[in-house]
Order: structure tokens, then C-alpha cells, then sequence
């Protein structure tokens, strides 16, 4: 099974600043990697794929990266509705989450 | 527009069974990779079992056994019978679609399954 670790586990951040939110694969994923952002409540919400794609509707100031089977998701100018937990997803071996990061105001 | 919705979940005690229901509109399950994730309270999420177009299936370990995911075309509603229920299978269980390139699109809203005598 592949793992995801993602770090930190909670990130204080500003509003109006940057987040950056980092995941890694216990081996190579390729770029098949997704990140979701989860509001108290609500179902999960689909971000990114493929590492860097930004899904439907999803406004620039999300943005993915990858350095081998280190991931990132930064997230520029942050609002007040950013403010919550996000989940990376590798499908390259069937399916596997990483265990969270609380985006949380500072 | 797609939606997804989930119904089905409730209290049920150790040992028993539920088949939980989602309701697809604005697309069709037999034409889509249809998954099921679970998320136990303040926990993570755990992919349990996708049906793909071929209508083959495959569970996680954690449920192998217990778990069947079907659908009904006709309906277009996808399901997840859960027998022989644990504790530790106490969650929001989200109905998922899947693209080709198998990650997740839409997900329904969840519905809670309690598992506690």
C-alpha cells in the first residue's frame, strides 16, 4: 500500500498570506495526485489532479506542485473560506488519502 | 448537473446489516466508475470499494468479505451492502464519481452509519 503523509498536521496562517501544505508518497505516485479541501460538514471537495491541474471552477490562487513523490499545494492571498482541512489522494495504486492538514486562521 | 445522493445510513447494532442507496442524476453510473469512501468521526478518508463500467469490484482489506457494491442501472442508483458490522465501521460513508483518470469529481453529501449496541 502506498502511503501519504502530509505536513503539518495544522498550519496557522493569516489571512491574506500564503499556505503551503506539503504531502509525500512512500514511493513514486507518477503525477497521479489529487488534493481536496474539506469545510466542517460538508463533503470533500475537489481542488487538483494530476499534481497541478486545478479542477472546474477552482480560482488561481490554488496551485500544485510536485518534486518527485513530494507534493505541494500553495495557496496565495488567503480567504476567510480557505480555511479548512485539506486531504491529498494518490490513485496511481488504487486509492490512498494522507491523513490531513488543518488550514486554520492565525 | 451532477448530484449524488446518499441515503440508507442509520444506528445499527454489531453484526447487522445495511445497504446503503446514492442516487445519481446528471450522468450515468453505468458509464463511470462509481467509488465508496468512508470517513469515521474527526478521522481521515478511507476508499472502500469502486465498481468500474465492466461492473468488477473491489473492496480495501478492512471490509473485503462484508462489503458488496452493486448497482441498478435502470435506477441509476448506486449501493453498498454492509453486513457483519463492526465498531470500527462507524462513518460518513460519501458516494463518489470517478473519472477516467480515477480520481474523484463529485461526491455525494454522506450518509452516518453507527454502529453501537
Amino acid at each position: 500500500e502506498i502511503v501519504m503523509t502530509q505536513s503539518p498536521a495544522t498550519l496557522s496562517v493569516s489571512p491574506g498570506d500564503r499556505a503551503t501544505l506539503s504531502c509525500r508518497a512512500s514511493q513514486s505516485v507518477k503525477n497521479k495526485l489529487a488534493w481536496y479541501q474539506q469545510k466542517p460538514g460538508q463533503a470533500p471537495r475537489l481542488l487538483i489532479y494530476g499534481a497541478s491541474t486545478r479542477a472546474t471552477g477552482i480560482p488561481a490562487r490554488f496551485s500544485g506542485s510536485v518534486s518527485g513523490t513530494e507534493f505541494t499545494l500553495t495557496i496565495s492571498g488567503l480567504q476567510s473560506e480557505d480555511f479548512a482541512v485539506y486531504y491529498c489522494q494518490q490513485y496511481y495504486n488504487w486509492y490512498t488519502f494522507g491523513q490531513g492538514t488543518k488550514l486554520e486562521i492565525k | 448537473e451532477v448530484q449524488l445522493v446518499e441515503s440508507g445510513g442509520g444506528l445499527i447494532q454489531p453484526g447487522g446489516s445495511l445497504r446503503l442507496s446514492c442516487a445519481a442524476s446528471g450522468f450515468s453510473v453505468s458509464n463511470n466508475y462509481m467509488s465508496w469512501v468512508r470517513q469515521a468521526p474527526g478521522k481521515g478518508l478511507e476508499w472502500v470499494s469502486v465498481i468500474y463500467i465492466t461492473s468488477g469490484t473491489y473492496y480495501a482489506d478492512s471490509v473485503k468479505g462484508r462489503f458488496t457494491i452493486s448497482r441498478d442501472n435502470s435506477k441509476n442508483t448506486l449501493y453498498l451492502q454492509i453486513n457483519s458490522l463492526r465498531a470500527e465501521d462507524t462513518a460518513v460513508y460519501y458516494c463518489v464519481r470517478e473519472t477516467e483518470t480515477s480520481y474523484f469529481d463529485y461526491w455525494g453529501q454522506g450518509t452516518l452509519v453507527t454502529v453501537s449496541s
